[in-house]
């Protein structure tokens, strides 16, 4: 069993859509959950963090973290074309885990005009 | 945009060359690692490394090598290349930020072993 597992799958949805994206983890020593932003061709970006369980918002992007259920999620209102895009959770235990990351396996989303 | 530097962007080579992956950065970060990524699969970590003269293996088995003779610079060496390397490698390091340590990666070297 994977230690993070991302869904949903590819997922198009038109311009101003309220996109919502989900993770699930089995290690309860993470306590650090990120989100991470890839385009075609680059390396991930750092989107949003968030430490331990809550809400955090920052502009369009809100991250929430359920440490009790073990399920994190990000949603995007008013979703852009340039938000297209792969999206990665990644987490960490912190301490001595030397900041070493287990990320899921990305959603790609389309938004289209 | 990040100062991390991966060369080269994209590599076709022959079954059992040698290769190395290069990457660099200028933040003075101590902790590098390098992924490996393919289409629809998460990130796994290969290696990693804490300071000059430390390095880890990751949680996934590969027959890669690195060295961490100075700060700035992390590579990568695969000895003898084969067909299931061919993969992205992404090289990645860790510094502090607004509060909190971020992982800042490099564009990645697409590799193709034929």
């Amino acid at each position: 069993q994977k230690e993070v597992e991302q869904d949903p799958g590819p997922l198009s949805v038109p311009e101003g859509a309220i996109v919502s994206l989900n993770c699930t983890y089995s290690n309860s020593a993470f306590q650090y959950f990120m989100w991470y932003r890839q385009y075609s061709r680059k390396g991930p970006e750092l989107l949003m963090y968030t430490y331990s369980s809550g809400n955090k918002e920052d502009g369009r992007f809100t991250a929430q973290v359920d440490k009790s259920s073990k399920y994190i999620s990000l949603f995007i209102r008013d979703s852009q074309p340039s938000d297209s895009a792969t999206y990665l959770c990644a987490m960490n235990a912190g301490g001595t885990s030397y900041g070493k990351l287990t990320f899921g396996q990305g959603t790609i989303l389309t938004v289209h005009p | 945009e990040a100062d991390i530097y991966q060369t080269p962007r994209y590599l076709v080579i022959g079954t059992g060359k040698k290769i190395t992956l290069e990457c660099s950065q200028t933040m003075g970060h101590d902790k590098m690692y390098w992924y490996q990524q393919d289409p629809g699969m998460e990130l796994h970590l290969i290696h990693y490394s804490y300071g000059v003269n430390s390095t880890e293996k990751g949680d996934l088995s590969s027959e890669s090598t690195v060295s961490r003779i100075r700060t700035e610079h992390f590579p990568l060496t695969l000895e003898s290349a084969r067909p299931s390397h061919t993969s992205q490698y992404l090289c990645a390091s860790r510094g502090w930020r607004a509060g909190y340590t971020e992982a800042f990666f490099g564009q990645g070297t697409r590799l193709t072993v034929v």
